[in-house]
């Protein structure tokens, strides 16, 4: 079965950092960018940035430069996003979307079903 | 660059729905549309400006008119009621991903 399938819901600290995973299964892995977006309550969705699965590189949103991490285990095709310092802002639901490579255009075909961040003292 | 979209737009079972996507700097660029219902992931239901992906049903369609994308929906169900966003790859200051506000259809 295609599908993307994401960590559990955390609750995190000010200050402190979160780290969501995201299992791709169905298709084969490093044919594609994953992208991580968010959206926080009542509002829009929010990009931070995409990973090339087969190579690795990265491209990240100016807005979270220095404090977002992309990494990926290819292994066990699961992607990973890590960022630091977070605040209240950071509370959202945060979702991974795969854009297949040679598309032509950023698009997400296949998402995953999100995970919650809820950063609170 | 930014992408506008109207909060809301309410229309009656049956009847044509339109949610436009407004933006400076969309021409040349090709605008994607996502579902998405409450408690879920959004869905892709249109993508470069007027395709559709295999199982979105032909009663879902775009287009585009200068700076002005609009993601039509033909006789709309209780079903489709949903918040709508339309996205774009921007080029012009680097690459990065913009959403729209989105829009949430009523069916009334």
């Amino acid at each position: 079965q295609v599908q993307l399938v994401q960590s559990g819901a955390e609750v995190k600290k000010p200050g402190a950092s979160m780290h969501v995973s995201c299992k791709a299964s169905g298709y084969k892995f490093t044919l594609y960018y994953m992208h991580w977006m968010r959206q926080a309550p009542g509002q829009g969705l929010e990009w931070l940035g995409w990973i090339n699965l087969y190579t690795g590189g990265t491209n990240y949103a100016q807005k979270f430069q220095g404090r977002v991490t992309m990494t990926r285990d290819t292994s066990i095709s699961t992607t990973y996003l890590d960022l630091s310092s977070l605040t209240s802002d950071d509370s959202a639901v945060y979702y991974c979307a795969r854009q297949e490579m040679g598309s032509g255009d950023w698009f997400f075909d296949l998402w995953g079903r999100g995970t919650l961040v809820n950063v609170s003292s | 660059s930014e992408l506008t979209q109207p909060p809301s737009v309410s229309v009656a079972p049956g009847q044509t729905a339109r949610i436009t996507c407004v933006g400076n700097k969309i021409g040349g660029k090709s605008i994607h549309w996502y579902q998405q219902r409450p408690g879920q992931a959004p869905l892709l239901v249109v993508y470069n400006d007027r395709d559709r992906p295999s199982g979105i049903p032909e009663r879902f369609s775009g287009s585009r008119s200068g700076n002005t994308a609009t993601l039509t929906i033909s006789r709309v169900e209780a079903g489709d009621e949903a918040d709508y966003s339309c996205q774009m790859w921007d080029t012009t200051s680097g690459h990065h991903v913009i959403f729209g506000g989105g829009s949430k259809l009523t069916v009334l």
